[in-house]
């Protein structure tokens, strides 16, 4: 079956930490994304990426960081700089260009305690 | 500020109910108009819109977009228990390296009693 899939799907973070949530496809896009939803608000993003090895930071992108060095996969790290890290996110992806729906993965809800 | 703005925010309806939800955008270089639907994790897909004045259908759900005015509808009709989600409107703008990066709007929730 062809999909995204996001690993893991709760994650629990001490202040001060970094950590990095997994995002894998098997849809052969090459245009994949991060966005992150707060309670009552819509989807904001993140960084996205419509290539290898390169990205471009989204609306929010202070306190992240991706790397895309593979087709398949798009990791986002939550680092010690992002004030407030506790959220849901969601990864996505989609053929490169215009026209082109966004599938999504199941998200990973992250709490920093 | 929004680039995307959805009304209501919150809609509570008896099944059977027809609900009419709003979704209106400010964008430069727009090429479409997406809805979604998010129950408890993944949006999935409803409709792509890039064309004023064609209706899309599905079901009990239809869409329709007005470029001059600068919004869309989405309209459930017999709304049922399962239709009980939020839903995203996104607007696809961009040129060149920001092609198919989407805006989304707040969302509005729905909530229908049996």
């Amino acid at each position: 079956d062809g999909g995204i899939t996001q690993s893991p799907k709760y994650l629990f973070r001490k202040e001060g930490q970094n950590v990095t949530l997994s995002c894998e496809q098997n849809l052969n896009h090459d245009a994949m994304y991060w966005y992150r939803q707060d309670p009552g608000q819509g989807l904001r993003l993140i960084y996205y990426s419509q290539i290898v090895n390169d990205f471009q930071k989204g609306d929010i992108a202070e306190g992240y960081s991706v790397s895309r060095e593979k087709k398949e996969s798009f990791p986002l790290t939550v680092t010690s700089a992002q004030k407030n890290p506790t959220a849901f996110y969601l990864c996505a992806s989609s053929r490169r260009g215009a026209y082109n729906e966004q599938f999504f993965g199941p998200g990973t809800r992250l709490t920093v305690l | 500020e929004d680039k995307v703005v959805q009304s209501p925010l919150s809609l509570v309806v008896h099944e059977g109910d027809t609900v009419t939800l709003n979704c209106s955008y400010e964008v430069t270089n727009f090429r479409s108009l997406l809805w979604y639907k998010q129950e408890k994790k993944a949006p999935t897909f409803l409709f792509m819109l890039t064309s004023s004045g064609i209706e899309k259908k599905s079901g009990r759900l239809s869409s329709i977009l007005d470029k001059k005015e600068l919004f869309s509808i989405l309209n459930i009709t017999a709304t049922q228990t399962g239709d009980s989600a939020v839903y995203l409107c996104a607007v696809e703008a961009g040129r060149g390296s920001t092609l198919g990066r989407l805006y989304f709007g707040r969302g509005t929730q729905l909530t229908v009693w049996p």
